[in-house]
């Protein structure tokens, strides 16, 4: 197992455009994260997963976001009617135990013109 | 406001020479702290973690402190080398709670 991955690296995309995220954790880790950063700044927390329920979202994650793990494996993290403002360095994180290292994947840079 | 602050926001050293970072946070109850080391463009990689009862540990060059009574921590570059060049994030957990306290990071470059 080579560690968290995600899917695309980078998007580009025009204003109204829908975009859809991958992240593949790492195999045993039950837990799955969702952060936003922007530059210059740290993550900012968007939702988790336990397995596939989702057990919490940001106020930050507006209802233009969605995010699913149907198997409680892979997970997707959709944005809809994209805006300027969403662009940003989408992060996702996987750890075993909720007090666990959280590993971070090398995350999916968008850009929304 | 946020619960954990970091200083400097950047700071430029030659090769070499060591540097020291800073981090103060007010997430209570505390459960640990990490320091991570995100290079651009990249996701954020753990370089140390530390509980309350801990004061120091080290990886590799990297040595970082703990205070848990005045809720400051910092992190010792030692022999700084070009691949040093990244964000460092002070990362500060709660007490049973999953949800990370994110600083906004130190930006270092190192110089030859």
């Amino acid at each position: 197992d080579t560690g968290v991955s995600q899917d695309p690296r980078h998007k580009i995309t025009k204003r109204g455009q829908n975009v859809t995220f991958r992240c593949d954790p790492i195999s045993e880790h039950n837990r799955l994260y969702w952060y936003r950063q922007t530059l210059g700044q740290g993550p900012e927390f968007l939702t988790y997963f336990q397995n596939e329920a989702q057990l919490e979202k940001s106020r930050l994650l507006s209802d233009r976001f969605s995010a699913e793990r149907p198997k409680g494996s892979f997970s997707t993290l959709e944005i809809q009617r994209t805006e300027q403002g969403d662009s940003a360095m989408y992060l996702c994180a996987s750890s075993l135990g909720f007090t666990e290292t959280q590993y971070f994947g090398p995350g999916t840079r968008l850009l929304v013109l | 406001k946020n619960q954990v602050e970091q200083s400097p926001q950047s700071l430029i050293i030659l090769e070499g020479k060591n540097c020291t970072l800073q981090c103060n946070y007010t997430v209570s109850p505390f459960s640990n702290l990490r320091w991570y080391k995100q290079d651009t463009g990249r996701g954020p990689v753990s370089l140390t973690i530390m509980t309350f009862s801990e004061n120091t540990k080290s990886n590799g060059r990297y040595t970082a402190t703990l205070d848990a009574d005045t809720k400051q921590s910092s992190l010792h570059i030692t022999a700084s080398q070009l691949s040093d060049s990244a964000s460092y994030i002070c990362v500060v957990s709660g007490l049973n709670d999953y949800k990370l306290s994110f600083g906004a990071g130190t930006t270092v470059t190192v110089r030859a």
